[in-house]
């Protein structure tokens, strides 16, 4: 039972415009969600993150969007940039923070076209 | 700079032969997390470490074990490695340092794993 789904494996966009990564959970509990890019033979790297108490954060040309009576998170980069390019994965945190234990979902390959 | 280190970074090993994975951190994190990637997947945790406390995952297979001898080390143990379990390895760490609280996992750059 996958409780965190990235339903579009991946998805292509030109330099320039915005890319919209979206995410779907099924678990209430979740209290913390974040957004990592992964780059090929390296480990993810934190990229920004929501608490469940807000809707929304931005950092820079990345926001992220929380819809909780959706269930749903969408990551937006605004403007897209070919260095943009990865595989983009959100995760869900339970429990405690510190201790809090992190589900994944199975990730979204962003390409950025020059 | 501060950061999670894995070594080897690939690793190869025969079927049946146990194998030891490494992780360092220089974050004085509290928290340390080894996580199983297979091709295509999601990462999936396989325990954590909360100081010297080792917790499960209820689905981890008894061929994982772990160990962490100090604050900036953990190991992963595969007493009997087979086909399946050839994947990305990676190490993630989290907690408290320096009084400050992080919410956020820091990952290194994982030991991919191939079984023969």
């Amino acid at each position: 039972d996958q409780q965190v789904k990235q339903n579009s494996p991946s998805l292509s966009v030109q330099e320039g415009r915005i890319s919209i990564l979206n995410c779907d959970y099924t678990n209430s509990m979740f209290d913390y969600f974040l957004w990592y890019k992964k780059y090929p033979a390296e480990g993810p790297t934190f990229l920004i993150s929501i608490s469940s108490i807000k809707d929304k954060n931005e950092d820079g040309r990345f926001t992220v969007f929380l819809n909780k009576s959706a269930k749903h998170l969408s990551l937006h980069i605004v403007p897209s940039q070919p260095g943009d390019s990865a595989v983009y994965f959100c995760a869900a945190r339970y429990g405690s923070s510190n201790t809090g234990k992190l589900i994944f979902g199975q990730g979204t390959t962003l390409q950025v076209k020059p | 700079d501060a950061m999670v280190i894995q070594n080897p970074r690939y690793q190869v090993t025969q079927f049946g032969k146990p194998v030891t994975l490494s992780c360092s951190q220089t974050l004085n994190h509290n928290v340390m997390y080894w996580y199983q990637q297979k091709s295509s997947q999601a990462p999936k945790l396989l325990f954590h470490y909360y100081d010297k406390d080792f917790n499960n995952e209820a689905d981890t297979p008894d061929n994982f074990q772990s160990r962490r001898p100090n604050t900036s080390f953990c190991f992963l143990d595969i007493r009997s490695p087979g086909l399946g379990d050839a994947a990305m390895y990676l190490c993630a760490t989290s907690g408290e340092a320096g009084g400050l609280t992080t919410d956020t996992q820091y990952f290194g750059p994982g030991t991919r794993l191939t079984v023969l």
